[in-house]
């Protein structure tokens, strides 16, 4: 089992939409988590970083559910431009190695 | 925020040959860090370059294939050698820098890549 695992996509959703990527963790002592957004032949970029309280920037919201071992990213009224794969990274307590997951692709259409 | 210069940007090379790639930094940093993305998948770190010491390898990654130098705390660089097909990815350095939003998360900050492509 991968430590960071995401449904591969790709998700079509309509401008306007509101969707929702899941991603899961199995190490309980993971400590740091992001979402990465990577365009396509591009290098990732840091979306948002996800904290205990979840946060929101925009139309972007994070949840973390320590119990359950997930990260979640909300994008609300979808642009076209929020078209991308986005990955989600986890960092685990006590080393310096963030982790990443092989990234959900969304694919917002006219 | 970091700026990484990263360069080549791609290059295509013969089966055989070696590959130096450059990473330079505008801030000094501890820890620079190499990866590998392949088409369709996530990122793989080979190694983490540490200023003043040897690079620490990922398992599957050894120091023959893939030698690093870090001669100073913005620069480095990795060496695919002896490259064969299968080399054929993207290159990517990377460095963390406290986020800047008062949270105690570190933020990895990622040079444009090198796409390499093997014939």
């Amino acid at each position: 089992r991968k430590e960071v695992e995401q449904d591969p996509g790709p998700f079509n959703v309509p401008e306007g939409a509101t969707v929702a990527f899941n991603c899961t963790y199995s190490n309980s002592a993971s400590q740091s988590f992001f979402w990465y957004r990577q365009d396509c032949r591009k290098e990732p970029k840091l979306l948002m970083s996800v904290y205990s309280s979840g946060n929101e920037d925009g139309r972007f919201t994070a949840q973390l559910n320590r119990a359950s071992q997930y990260i979640s990213l909300l994008i609300r009224d979808s642009k076209l431009s929020d078209s991308a794969t986005y990955l989600c990274v986890v960092n685990r307590r006590g080393t310096y190695k963030y982790i990443f997951g092989t990234g959900t692709r969304l694919k917002v259409l006219a | 925020s970091a700026v990484i210069s990263q360069k080549p940007s791609r290059d295509i090379c013969q089966r055989g040959t070696s590959l130096t790639i450059q990473c330079q930094v505008d801030s000094q940093v501890t820890m620079m860090f190499w990866y590998r993305q392949q088409p369709g998948q996530s990122l793989t770190l080979i190694a983490t370059a540490n200023q003043g010491s040897e690079a620490t390898y990922e398992s599957g990654f050894v120091i023959d294939k893939f030698p690093i130098s870090r001669p100073n705390l913005t620069f480095s660089t990795l060496t695919v050698s002896n490259m064969s097909p299968e080399d054929s990815s993207i290159y990517l350095c990377s460095v963390r820098l406290p986020g800047t939003s008062g949270g105690a998360q570190n933020i990895q900050y990622f040079g444009a890549g090198t796409r390499l492509s093997v014939l």
